[in-house]
């Protein structure tokens, strides 16, 4: 089992803002990355560390941290913003890597 | 352009062993830790393993552990993993992935392959 949680799916309406969390006790001492999947793609990283975007990725997606929860917030999504979402950061022990199971976006 | 290009996926029957490769270019192969990831069929991600940049430090996801081997030639700028006594639920798209800093581990992934599948069943 994951010890990352995160909603099986979440929705939003176009152009509105939409927040997906990340749960896990490893996420009190590391910061958590972000990945958008799209059916029949590999992952795309959309955020990292801090709050850090790859090169390419709008600034609309944007992350944030607070205890135990990483977020990802879209701000403005678009219809191209359907897709997977997973976080990832360390384990407890600092060692290993773990996945959260992943949120579906649906984009009304 | 940086580029991983996996190969080597099949159908294998329980019990059985498949190698996977990962071909890497257009970056300094040497420099970067890299990982395996796979996705059954329908789920999610799971981390599989990865491999330090002089391929000194390796760990493994508990589910793998002492049925997998990873390895890399850098030399070749390739990534390998070596699978052993396949079960059913080893079925799944096999990506290999760069790490997103060069020189140390972040645990985050900037580059993926296409993912190559494994599909274990008799």
């Amino acid at each position: 089992s994951s010890e990352l949680t995160q909603d099986p799916a979440v929705s939003v309406a176009l152009g509105q803002t939409v927040r997906i969390t990340c749960q896990g006790d490893s996420l009190r001492n590391y910061y958590a990355s972000w990945y958008q999947q799209k059916p029949g793609q590999a992952p795309v990283l959309v955020i990292y560390g801090k709050n850090n975007r790859p090169s390419g990725i709008p600034d609309r997606f944007s992350g944030s941290s607070s205890g135990n929860t990483a977020s990802l917030t879209i701000t403005g999504a678009q219809a191209e913003d359907e897709a997977d979402y997973y976080c990832n950061s360390r384990d407890s022990s600092g060692d290993l890597v773990v996945f959260g199971g992943g949120t579906k976006l649906t984009v009304l | 352009q940086v580029q991983l290009v996996e190969s080597g996926g099949g159908l294998v029957k329980p019990g059985g062993s498949l190698r996977l490769s990962c071909a890497a270019s257009g970056f300094t192969f040497s420099d970067y830790y890299m990982s395996w990831i796979r996705q059954a069929p329908g789920k999610g991600l799971e981390w599989v393993s990865y491999i330090s940049s002089s391929g000194s430090t390796i760990y493994y996801a508990d589910s793998v552990k002492d049925r997998f081997t990873i390895s890399r030639d850098n030399a070749k700028n390739s990534l390998y993993l070596q699978m052993n006594s396949l079960r059913a639920e080893d079925t799944a798209v096999y990506y290999c992935a760069r790490d997103h800093v060069s020189g140390i581990w972040s645990g985050y992934y900037d580059y993926w392959g296409q993912g190559t599948l494994v599909t274990v069943s008799s």
